[in-house]
């Protein structure tokens, strides 16, 4: 059973383009939504990440739009670069803080072309 | 990378074998994490560890078992390697008190 799905998976974009990646979810008890980065024989690395008490969460060039009624979640990144080539995550937990088990989306694959 | 190290970060070995997996902290995190990742499948959790000799299973359980002796030392074991079990290997923390979890670099292991 995937408890959080993530499309597409994969995505190719030009530079300065705006990639959209979107996770839905079931569990309404999930209450942490992080993005990971991952770059090739890397470890996921974590990028930003939003609680349902918000609908919009902005780091730098990378902005989490969430929609808690249709269960929804999406990363998109502002004026895309080259060196954002990298596998994307979305993730979720439902638990208190420090004790949480992630259930991760499948992975999308981001290419930015020069 | 919060102070995680896995050792060894390449290994093969042969199916029947038993393997561990290191995985060490220095900054003395309660909670560590071990996922597996797959292409197609994402991340996804094996064990977890709330405290020195206190583990739990997580979704991929079935095959593997894991210790924790000491907080900064938490061991992943394979106790008869099979060729469904190569993949790649990633330790996590997680922050006393919040939700953020760091990962470690990955073992990549290999069962011929």
């Amino acid at each position: 059973q995937q408890q959080v799905k993530q499309s597409p998976q994969s995505l190719i974009v030009q530079k300065g383009g705006i990639p959209i990646i979107n996770c839905a979810y079931e569990n309404t008890a999930f209450d942490y939504f992080p993005w990971y980065q991952q770059f090739p024989g890397k470890g996921p690395a974590l990028l930003i990440a939003i609680r349902p008490d918000v609908s919009e969460k902005k780091e730098g060039r990378f902005t989490i739009s969430f929609n808690k009624s249709a269960k929804q979640f999406s990363l998109h990144i502002m004026d895309s670069q080259p060196g954002d080539s990298a596998t994307y995550f979305c993730a979720a937990s439902a638990g208190r803080g420090g004790s949480e088990k992630l259930v991760f989306g499948k992975g999308t694959k981001l290419t930015v072309n020069p | 990378d919060a102070g995680i190290t896995q050792s060894p970060r390449h290994k093969v070995t042969e199916t029947g074998t038993p393997v561990t997996l290191r995985c060490h902290q220095t900054e003395n995190h309660r909670y560590m994490y071990w996922y597996r990742q797959d292409p197609g499948h994402g991340l996804r959790l094996i064990h977890y560890s709330y405290g020195v000799k206190d583990t739990d299973k997580g979704e991929v359980s079935d095959g593997y078992s894991v210790s924790r002796s000491k907080t900064e030392d938490f061991l992943l074991t394979l106790e008869s390697a099979t060729s469904s079990q190569t993949s790649v290997y990633f330790c996590a923390i997680s922050l006393t008190g919040t939700y953020e979890q760091y990962f470690g670099p990955g073992t990549r292991l290999t069962v011929t």
